[in-house]
């Protein structure tokens, strides 16, 4: 089992609805949470971090349940731009784990 | 701001040719890394630093060697490229200071072993 598992998608959402995004992740010991965004033929940048309490930036809201192992991203009026491929990540000592990635896009 | 740069940005090799990848960061950090990703693999981690002069396996060593002598620059090595090496490699880097930081990534490099 991968540590870190997502759905790859693609998920094709018209301009303006919201989305949602999942990941599940073995070893309960892991100590942090990412969401990264990567354009195609680009590099990962850091979106988000993911805390217990839930946390918010703007149109992107991410939530950790440390219970039963997932991690979620909440998309709000999806513009365009928002079109990318959105990895989950989990940290644990000195290393960073991806999951391979969930392809959103967004259509007029 | 160049934060982490790669070089080169595009290589084609034969096979049994070796070459050096350089990533340089400027935001003294302490951790740098070596990932390579393929399509539907994700990112694997190849090798890692926790500080000048050491450096650590990660998922996919084999084939690989590292070197750290200076805190801004880690190097990757090919020795002896083979075809499974064609990928798209990145370099990333972070603070050391708490558990599972961040890391900023360079913009790859996309090298062919033909």
């Amino acid at each position: 089992r991968k540590e870190v598992e997502q759905d790859p998608g693609p998920f094709n959402v018209p301009e303006g609805a919201t989305v949602a995004f999942n990941c599940t992740y073995s070893n309960s010991a892991s100590q942090s949470f990412f969401w990264y965004r990567q354009d195609c033929r680009k590099e990962p940048k850091l979106l988000m971090s993911v805390y217990s309490s839930g946390n918010e930036d703007g149109r992107f809201t991410a939530q950790l349940n440390r219970a039963s192992q997932y991690i979620s991203l909440l998309i709000r009026d999806s513009k365009l731009s928002d079109s990318a491929t959105y990895l989950c990540v989990k940290g644990g000592g000195n290393k960073l784990t991806f999951g391979t990635g969930t392809q959103l896009k967004v259509e007029l | 701001n160049a934060g982490v740069t790669q070089t080169p940005k595009f290589r084609v090799l034969k096979t049994g040719q070796s070459m050096t990848l350089l990533c340089a960061q400027d935001m003294n950090h302490e951790y740098m890394y070596w990932y390579r990703q393929d399509p539907g693999m994700g990112l694997r981690l190849i090798h890692y630093s926790v500080g000048e002069g050491t450096t650590a396996k990660g998922e996919v060593p084999d084939g690989y060697n590292v070197s750290r002598l200076k805190k801004q620059n880690f190097l990757l090595g090919l020795e002896s490229a083979a075809p499974s090496q064609t990928s798209v490699y990145f370099c990333a880097s972070s603070y050391s200071e708490g558990p599972g930081q961040p890391q900023h990534f360079g913009d790859g490099t996309r090298l062919s072993i033909l």
